[in-house]
């Protein structure tokens, strides 16, 4: 199994909803993260966990709340977004944090009304 | 600190002719990572290529190569024989050897034209 799957493809919320996006990876990979992607703009990071363990958070507003369950799974939990959070939420993971290559997945295309 | 530069927001090639794609950077680091990505409008990321600062040799996967020039801060990604599914936007991106910090460009789109 080579793919990074996400979960759910396309979602939409309100301001005072709680909702969360679902990462999971079955290549044994130890380093995941989650990349927030606006229209026509480069994929910027937001959080690496390596290890399941929370390395680097990019200044993230903590209406964004990162989780890693175990190895496999990375969550991203959302709670009172704004209209200026709607993007593409895309996970990534590589073997090791400082591997060369990220393995993405397809994305969370996420509408804040 | 970290740059990417990608000086062509976007661009056209006929089915079955070449492109380049050009990608100029800045970094201190003396060991780094160059990536080439392919983002198709279904939106996932898919890995082209990857050259390490220390390759000497330019790095080839199919019909991608990267022309690594390092002294001038350039690697620019060279699609061979273009076909119509290589249309697609394409970042271009750096790495620092330790932190796995992906620094992308603005990307360029690549029409192919039939």
């Amino acid at each position: 199994d080579t793919e990074v799957t996400q979960t759910p493809k396309h979602l939409v919320m309100g301001m005072t909803n709680k909702k969360s996006l679902k990462c999971e990876q079955h290549m044994g990979h130890r380093a995941m993260y989650w990349y927030k992607q606006k229209a026509k703009k480069p994929p910027e990071l937001m959080f690496v966990y390596s290890y399941e363990k929370l390395s680097i958070n990019e200044s993230v507003p903590s209406r964004f709340s990162p989780e890693c369950p175990n190895s496999s799974l990375l969550n991203l939990h959302l709670h009172a977004l704004q209209p200026e959070d709607s993007a593409l939420y895309l996970c990534a993971s590589s073997q090791e944090w400082g591997d060369n290559e990220q393995f993405f997945g397809p994305g969370t295309r996420l509408t804040v009304l | 600190a970290q740059k990417i530069t990608q000086t062509q927001p976007g661009m056209f090639v006929q089915e079955k002719e070449a492109v380049t794609l050009d990608c100029t950077y800045d970094t201190s680091d003396q060991s780094y990572g160059l990536f080439w990505y392919k983002q198709p409008s279904s939106g996932e990321m898919i890995f082209l290529i990857y050259q390490g600062s220390y390759d000497e040799q330019n790095a080839t996967e199919g019909r991608y190569s990267l022309n690594f020039q390092k002294a001038r801060k350039s690697a620019n990604l060279v699609i061979s024989a273009s076909q119509l599914g290589d249309s697609a936007m394409y970042f271009c991106a750096i790495s620092a050897e330790y932190g796995n910090k992906l620094v992308f460009g603005a990307g360029t789109i690549l029409r192919v034209k039939s």
